[in-house]
């Protein structure tokens, strides 16, 4: 079976633009939840979406926006880049809603740079 | 907030030796602990520890979980090089209603010399 997929792997933008990275979980996962992981610190929680309604939402500003599909894939939308949001986002997906009997288990992310 | 501090941050060892990473927390509404191993990209699963399995252990890892002190320790025996990594620890807690998020540590960052 396939893992979790993200697209694209690597991404670079300007200042102010925007970006949309998509993501499809592991076939029969209806929960999805993304990451921020900047170099040497663990991955920070954004949002976390289960039967494509929002179940949990990190400390980030309202720059950064999420949705979940019918078929459970994910997109994550980040408005007026800045050079701070350069970092590898990671999508993981779950059976059910994070703190239930099953782990999350993660894509190998997509590496966004901001120049 | 809440709150996941590991320790050591980094780990030289050399093949055959033991070692133990460190993990505390703060967590409201605490759930469950993870630990994952991140060697280039994706975390992958090792652990999962809750109030009902506070003990795990998987060939040569084995992981506690101490609810009482707030914290938790992976143990690996025998390390081969194959085990260098970052080795994270990630806390459920309920923020509110049916609302819960993952908190991650920063890591330790394991080297495991020939």
């Amino acid at each position: 079976d396939a893992g979790v997929t993200q697209s694209p792997t690597h991404l670079i933008k300007t200042r102010g633009q925007q970006v949309t990275l998509r993501c499809s979980p592991i076939s029969g996962h209806k929960s999805v939840s993304w990451y921020q992981q900047v170099l040497g610190q663990g991955p920070q929680f954004i949002f976390q979406y289960y039967e494509k309604e929002e179940r949990g939402r990190g400390n980030f500003p309202d720059r950064f926006s999420a949705r979940q599909f019918p078929n459970y894939s994910s997109e994550l939308n980040v408005n007026a880049l800045l050079l701070g949001d350069s970092a590898l986002y990671l999508c993981a997906s779950s059976i059910g809603v994070i703190g239930s009997n099953q782990p999350q288990h993660f894509g190998d992310g997509t590496r966004l740079s901001i120049l | 907030e809440d709150k996941v501090v590991q320790s050591p941050l980094s780990l030289v060892v050399h093949e055959g030796d033991t070692v133990t990473l460190n993990c505390s927390y703060e967590v409201t509404n605490f759930r469950s602990l993870l630990w994952y191993k991140q060697e280039k990209k994706a975390p992958t699963f090792l652990f999962m520890l809750t109030s009902s399995g506070i003990e795990k252990k998987s060939g040569r890892l084995s992981s506690i979980l101490d609810k009482k002190e707030l914290s938790s320790i992976l143990n690996i025996t025998a390390t081969q090089t194959g085990d260098s990594a970052i080795y994270l620890c990630a806390v459920v807690g309920i923020i509110s209603g049916s609302a819960r998020q993952l908190t991650f540590g920063s890591g330790t960052q394991l080297t495991v010399l020939p």
